[in-house]
């Protein structure tokens, strides 16, 4: 059965540093999404992109964050500036269509 | 401003003992309710999709139902398998979004043998 997939599964970054989280999305899906959950906290959106652009992002993707899809595979959520309250798990999620999205097993963010 | 909010925040069962998990919204213009389980460390995994009152979906133990401002989860017979924390989430109206999930805080659901 098809899933998405996210690297790495832990990242460790120093306060300042950049970090790119990466994702694959299933194979023929069309609409793709980033969440992030803060520990003991509700699952938040960040960000939905569709057809190479970014058709929503809430307020906390503020100008830090960006995302791309480089390629026909892979879809990627950059911080540029890490801060402490950056560290959270960030969710990758894709769906065929506006309805129920897949999430993948999430990226755990560590800033020190 | 569109909230949802989910109770009770954490559930003991005995193995066996059938309970419900209610999801209240307040979203104009519903376009969909989803049901995820996340086990801890892990991604939301997708259970069920609900789009109009009255609806009801199953699977294996699980029962999701709606009404126009709330939904639940029913559990029958559960199993110490079924231990985890269930998100119920509704997806922004229409108007410019891509469909992006608002999601309640969870409730944490414990099965004990």
């Amino acid at each position: 059965e098809p899933e998405v997939t996210q690297t790495p599964s832990h990242q460790v970054t120093q306060m300042g540093q950049e970090v790119i989280l990466r994702c694959v999305p299933i194979s023929n899906h069309l609409y793709f999404y980033w969440y992030r959950q803060i520990l003991g906290q509700k699952v938040e959106f960040l960000v939905s992109f569709y057809n190479n652009e970014i058709s929503e992002k809430s307020e906390i993707f503020d100008d830090q964050f960006s995302v791309e899809r480089p390629d026909g595979s892979n879809f990627t959520l950059k911080i540029r500036s890490t801060k402490l309250e950056d560290s959270a798990m960030y969710f990758c999620a894709s769906s065929p269509w506006q309805g129920e999205q897949y999430f993948g097993p999430g990226t755990r963010l560590t800033v020190t | 401003e569109d909230q949802v909010t989910q109770s009770p925040e954490a559930l003991r069962l005995q193995e066996g003992e059938s309970s419900s998990l209610n999801c209240s919204y307040t979203v104009s213009g519903l376009r969909g309710l989803f049901w995820y389980r996340q086990d801890p460390g892990k991604g939301p995994e997708f259970l069920f999709t609900l789009y109009s009152a009255g609806e009801e979906k199953e699977k294996e133990r699980l029962k999701a139902t709606l009404t126009k401002k709330e939904s639940f989860l029913h559990i029958t017979a559960p199993k110490p398998e079924d231990s985890a924390t269930y998100l119920c989430a509704v997806q922004a109206p229409y108007g410019g979004s891509q469909g992006n999930l608002i999601f309640g805080k969870g409730t944490k659901l414990s099965v004990k043998p």
